[in-house]
C-alpha cells in the first residue's frame, strides 16, 4: 500500500445518522473489493465485499458501492451506532498472477457522538 | 471453534535482535498469511503460505522469513531488528489462497523494538 503520514482520516458522526466511507483504490484489473472493520487492539474483521463486476452490494447496515470508471469505493453505514466506532479500511485483490493477496487503502477513523 | 490465534501478543525485542512470531490458522484452514501494520497505516502484505509453500511475498528485506508447518499453523522470523520493525504483525487465514474475502485475522502481534 501506499506510504501514508500517522494520522488517519477521520469521520465524526451523530449516533443514528448514516456515515459514508469513501476510498480510492489502484489496479483497474482488480477483481475483489473488500471493506474490514478494525476496532482497537484488534485484528481487521470482514464487514462486506464487491466484485468487479458489481456496482452495488447491500448487507445489513451495510451498503458498498464500486465506482471502476473513477476508481472509487464507498461504504455506507445506515444509522450507525455507538458500537461502529472503529478504523475501517477498504482492500483491493489484484489479479493474478500478482503475489499480493490484498493491498489495503490508507483508513479512515469513525467517531460516533451519542 | 477457535479462530485465528497468535503469540505472543505483545513483544519488546531490542534493536539487532531476532524474533519469532506464531500463528495457528482456524482448523481446516490451508493457508496462511502475513502483513505488518504500523501505527496510522493499513497493513502490508509480508508472505503468503499453502500447503507449506511460501505463494506469495511482499516488498520486505530478506531479513524476513516465514514457514509453514505440517498442521497449517506458521512461524514469521525478523532478524537484525530495527527501530523500524516496530507494529503490529497480523495473520490471516483462508482455506485456499484465493479466498481472500473468506480470510480471517487474528488479533496480532505488537512487537516493540527499542
Amino acid at each position: 500500500g501506499e506510504s501514508v503520514g500517522l494520522h488517519l482520516p477521520t469521520l465524526s458522526v451523530q449516533e443514528g445518522d448514516n456515515s459514508i466511507i469513501n476510498c480510492a483504490y489502484s489496479n483497474s484489473a482488480s477483481d475483489y473489493f473488500i471493506w474490514y472493520k478494525q476496532e482497537s487492539g484488534k485484528g481487521p474483521q470482514f464487514i462486506i465485499d464487491i466484485r468487479s463486476n458489481m456496482d452495488k452490494r447491500q448487507g445489513q447496515r451495510v451498503t458498498v458501492l464500486l465506482n471502476k470508471t473513477v476508481k472509487h469505493l464507498s461504504l455506507q453505514i445506515a444509522a450507525t451506532q455507538p458500537g461502529d466506532s472503529a478504523v475501517y479500511f477498504c482492500a483491493e485483490n489484484p489479479p493474478f498472477p500478482g503475489n499480493t493477496p490484498l493491498v489495503f487503502g490508507k483508513g479512515t477513523r469513525l467517531s460516533v457522538i451519542a | 471453534d477457535a479462530g485465528v490465534t497468535q503469540s505472543p501478543t505483545h513483544l519488546i525485542k531490542t534493536r539487532g535482535q531476532h524474533v519469532t512470531l506464531r500463528c495457528s490458522p482456524i482448523s481446516g484452514h490451508k493457508s496462511v498469511s502475513w502483513y505488518q501494520q504500523v501505527l496510522g497505516q493499513g497493513p502490508q502484505f509480508i508472505f503468503q503460505y499453502y500447503e507449506k509453500e511460501e505463494r506469495g511475498r511482499g516488498n520486505f528485506p530478506d531479513r524476513f522469513s516465514a514457514r509453514q508447518f505440517p498442521n497449517y499453523s506458521s512461524e514469521l522470523n525478523v532478524n537484525a531488528l530495527l527501530l523500524g520493525d516496530s507494529a503490529l504483525y497480523l495473520c490471516a487465514s483462508s482455506l485456499y489462497p484465493d479466498r481472500v474475502s473468506e480470510a480471517f485475522f487474528g488479533q496480532g502481534t505488537r512487537l516493540t523494538v527499542v
